[in-house]
């Protein structure tokens, strides 16, 4: 079956503007994360959705980020006046209610 | 979340063996530990995870000493195709993950 699918794949913006990412996560997984990973270095959590409760948002390192999910369905993060520090992947992860997450392929953005 | 530590890179030739050893040092009752790897321009990919003891599975093994502070994952006979960043987490399955810098592996012929 499809996996995780990110959209867009690549995204070049300028200092300023805001970013929508998007991620269809696998049918039927309850739970998604978004993570930044920036060049070089591990991931780092960003925000966490599971089923109905209200998401953990702990990880967002600031207030122009914001997420939203519909149902256990599609995801969007959304980047408000980006900054050149924001540059990095974005990686979505779906996982059933108690098991390993699975990846998608990453929105790279780069903020000019 | 478990801190864990572990080598920044580590180089081996194909057809040996690599093994990765992670250090956790406070892990929790009801943390599991889990390895993921990750290949260039790719998200990471679940390859093992175990509680104690021994998994094994068709692309590596885990050993966990009896007082879980430590795991090593094994890698038995690499090839050029498992040069990747591997990632040792510790923590809740249904829980946000912590992950650190990972460990390097590069393979050469």
């Amino acid at each position: 079956g499809a996996g995780v699918s990110q959209s867009p794949s690549n995204k070049v913006t300028e200092k300023g503007k805001d970013v929508e990412l998007r991620c269809d996560p696998i049918s039927g997984h309850t739970a998604l994360y978004w993570y930044r990973q920036r060049l070089g270095q591990g991931l780092e959590f960003l925000i966490y959705f599971q089923g109905n409760s209200a998401p953990d948002k702990s990880g967002l390192p600031s207030d122009r980020f914001s997420a939203e999910r519909t149902g256990e369905s599609v995801s969007t993060l959304t980047i408000q006046r980006t900054q050149q520090e924001d540059s990095a992947v974005y990686l979505c992860a779906s996982s059933p209610a108690t098991s390993e997450q699975f990846f998608g392929p990453g929105t790279r953005l780069t903020v000019l | 979340l478990a801190k864990t530590t572990q080598p920044i890179s580590m180089d081996s030739y194909e057809g040996q063996e690599v093994n990765i050893t992670c250090s956790h040092n406070n892990i929790a009752t009801n943390d599991y530990i889990t390895w993921y790897q990750q290949f260039p321009s790719q998200g990471p990919r679940f390859i093992i995870q175990g509680y104690k003891t021994k998994v094994t599975n068709e692309v590596a093994s885990l050993f966990i000493p009896a007082d879980r502070k430590s795991s090593t994952l094994s890698l038995p006979r690499v090839s050029l195709s498992d040069t990747a960043v591997y990632y040792c987490l510790v923590g809740r399955n249904d829980y946000k993950l912590s992950f650190g810098a990972g460990t390097t592996v590069t393979v050469r012929a």
